[in-house]
């Protein structure tokens, strides 16, 4: 069965600082899918990345980063010199690959809170 | 750009009564996903439609009922609504591809509260 897993359920930091959310899925399929999402306070879902699990190369968007290792099903954000910004729910979430009857829904994980503080 | 559209953004209704949500995918988007979100939860996939055939089923009650018109927007009927059917509920949109997954788009959500 698949299943994320994102132990921290709230992380504070200050202004500045750089702060990691873990992220652990498990699934049977070979081929699947990992996302970050950002949850404001506004309450909208936001689509930050998506990684395939044949890409195994980590990503650089501006402040934030991600590393993608199988070996330890480990999908982690980072965000580097953190803002008052960032201050949100992070969810992971993974999907398995489209097939008959499956449209490729999203697990997400618990969702990690962060607050950055000024 | 065009987002996904929800409404109404806010509903209040009683215990035993009906709603019904509407979701306006982002143009081009075929295929459209229903989500909700308890208080302090993370989403649950409820049910997902593609070219108006739902496609996939998930922790979706029996009150409940969907479907994808010929415009592409999708309406969530919720019957003889409970006080735990409170929640925030999201819709999201992606186009089909030939293989591999496609990224959900979501709309800013309905706020659903039962009294």
């Amino acid at each position: 069965a698949q299943k994320v897993t994102q132990a921290q359920t709230e992380i504070s930091v200050v202004e500045k600082e750089d702060v990691t959310l873990d992220c652990v899925y498990e699934t049977r399929d070979t081929t699947y899918y990992l996302f970050w999402y950002k949850q404001p306070p506004s309450g909208e879902l936001v689509f930050l990345i998506r990684r395939n699990s044949f890409d195994e190369q980590n990503e650089i968007s501006g402040r934030y980063s991600w590393n993608f290792q199988k070996s330890t099903s480990s999908f982690n954000f980072t965000i580097t010199a953190s803002q008052v910004v960032d201050s949100a729910v992070y969810f992971c979430a993974l999907s398995e690959a489209k097939r008959s009857g499956n449209t490729g829904k999203l697990i997400f994980g618990q969702g990690t809170t962060l607050q950055v503080k000024p | 750009a065009a987002g996904v559209i929800q409404s109404p953004r806010h509903l209040i209704k009683e215990k035993r009564e009906t709603a019904t949500l509407k979701c306006y995918p982002i143009p081009r988007h075929d295929t459209v996903y229903w989500y909700q979100q308890g208080p302090g939860q993370d989403p649950q996939f409820l049910i997902s439609f593609y070219e108006k055939m739902q496609s996939d089923k998930g922790s979706i009650p029996d009150r409940f009922s969907a479907q994808q018109f010929s415009d592409y927007h999708s309406e969530l009927n919720m019957s003889s609504l409970e006080l735990g059917d409170s929640a925030l509920y999201f819709c999201a949109s992606s186009i089909y591809g030939l293989a591999g997954v496609d990224t959900q788009y979501f709309g800013p959500g309905t706020r659903l509260t039962v009294l």
